[in-house]
């Protein structure tokens, strides 16, 4: 069974400060990909990142950089120098190949992460 | 280009009532994807579309909901006799299918308020 695990619930950081947020994953495949979603008070998930995982480079997008482990199952967010504009629900979720005879590959998420960034 | 979009945004009805959403997804795109985000929880996999077919309807939570998509675009995602259980944002997605596990793009979902 898949199983996405995001344990913090909310964090609230002071503006320019690092934040990292959790996700450990469950799949019993071996091929899978995980994502990285964002909530902003809008309601409309953007779409920050996919990782493969026979891919275990760590990615770094301007303040965004994702590390992932496939030894302790997590894929981690931090933001770096964080600002206001970061305030939003992240999700992070997992998706195994797609099916062979539906081509359906649907998305496994997490519960969320709440960041409030302070001014 | 224009993303994915539903109507309406916002919906209250009375318990008992039925509610049709829409979801209209990106040009292009075959593949389409219900989901339902209840408080406090994440996304809930409702239904999924390949063109106009649903070969996966396993998260469906009852046989009040059902779906259909026309054209190969525009879907809809009708629940019938509304209980308040059923009050959530349902968020709609799609993505291209020719291979690999390409990204979903979400609307910004209909929220139901069923009282």
């Amino acid at each position: 069974a898949q199983k996405v695990t995001q344990a913090q619930t909310e964090i609230s950081v002071v503006e320019k400060e690092d934040v990292t947020l959790d996700c450990v994953y469950e799949t019993r495949d071996t091929t899978y990909y995980l994502f990285w979603y964002k909530q902003p008070p809008s309601g409309e998930l953007v779409f920050l990142i996919r990782r493969n995982s026979f891919d275990e480079q760590n990615e770094i997008s301007g303040r965004y950089s994702w590390n992932f482990q496939k030894s302790t199952s997590s894929f981690n967010f931090t933001i770096t120098a964080s600002q206001v504009v970061d305030s939003a629900v992240y999700f992070c979720a997992l998706s195994e190949p797609p099916d062979y005879q539906t081509g359906a590959n649907n998305l496994f998420f997490g519960t969320g992460t709440r960041l409030t960034v302070i001014p | 280009g224009a993303g994915v979009s539903q109507s309406p945004s916002n919906k209250v009805t009375e318990k008992g009532k039925d509610v049709e959403l829409r979801c209209d997804p990106i040009s292009g795109h075959t593949a389409l994807y219900w989901y339902r985000q209840s408080l406090g929880q994440g996304l809930e996999f409702l239904i999924y579309f390949q063109g106009n077919s649903a070969p996966d309807k396993s998260g469906l939570p009852s046989d009040r909901f059902s779906a259909e998509r026309t054209g190969g675009s525009v879907s809809t995602l009708t629940i019938q006799r509304t209980q308040q259980e059923d009050s959530a944002v349902y968020l709609c997605a799609s993505s291209l299918v020719e291979a690999g596990p390409y990204e979903q793009y979400f609307g910004p979902g209909t929220r139901l308020t069923v009282t």
